[in-house]
């Protein structure tokens, strides 16, 4: 496809299950990024990819985030034992390469609600 | 550490009114700043960026210039359109993979 697609758009789920979201970059872009973006917060940057490795994972909230991405292409973010907090919209992005002001393309988002 | 702060929101506008939407940053060494925007039921996308003091990133009417005295970045439009409505994120990276974003400022115009 043309843009950063990302599925499901809205997972909802209850609390204690573990959720899978999905994110295909644009061909070509070997840099993959996620966020989350809660009610009324900015974007909270979680992780990157660089090619299939990611060398921080310092900003994944708890050790219940994982991510992964093969092929250098597609990326999963997988929530174990989902808590209500997180409950938010779970963007991703992509860009070329991991370089200064590299403009980065969004996806339109998975929307997580845990009841 | 690094960090960006911009006006709460929402700003409220009649259509061709003057826009500004301010933006401050605090980062170590030289950062790039965007203005990224989303429009209802889209992700985000770049709207202008600017990668070294005094540079002026435009794009669709809108302008920013980075002030580095005032380590500033504010977005401004003379005249905003009912189109224009969105939610604008001001965000900076100061090379490497982690961009740090604003909250976002959410824009009404009214016709």
């Amino acid at each position: 496809g043309a843009g950063v697609s990302q599925s499901p758009s809205n997972k909802v789920t209850e609390k204690g299950k573990d959720v899978e979201l999905r994110c295909d970059p644009i061909s070509g872009h070997t840099a993959l990024y996620w966020y989350r973006q809660s009610l009324g917060q900015g974007l909270e940057f979680l992780i990157y990819f660089q090619g299939n490795s990611a060398p921080d994972k310092s900003g994944l909230p708890s050790d219940r985030f994982s991510a992964e991405r093969t092929g250098g292409s597609v990326s999963t973010l997988t929530i174990q034992r989902t808590q209500q907090e997180d409950s938010a919209v779970y963007l991703c992005a992509s860009s070329l390469a991991v370089q200064r002001a590299n403009e980065q393309f969004f996806g339109p988002g998975t929307r997580l609600t845990v009841l | 550490g690094n960090s960006v702060t911009q006006m709460e929101g929402p700003v409220t506008l009649s259509e061709e009114a003057f826009l500004t939407i301010n933006c401050t940053y605090t980062a170590t060494g030289y950062p790039s700043l965007f203005w990224y925007v989303q429009y209802p039921g889209e992700g985000l996308q770049l709207l202008l960026k600017a990668t070294k003091a005094d540079d002026k990133g435009s794009n669709k009417g809108f302008e920013a210039t980075y002030r580095k005295e005032t380590t500033s970045f504010h977005l401004e439009k003379g005249s905003v359109q009912v189109s224009d409505s969105a939610v604008y994120f001001c965000a900076l990276d100061t090379g490497g993979f982690k961009t740090i974003f604003g909250a976002g400022t959410r824009l009404f115009v009214k016709a």
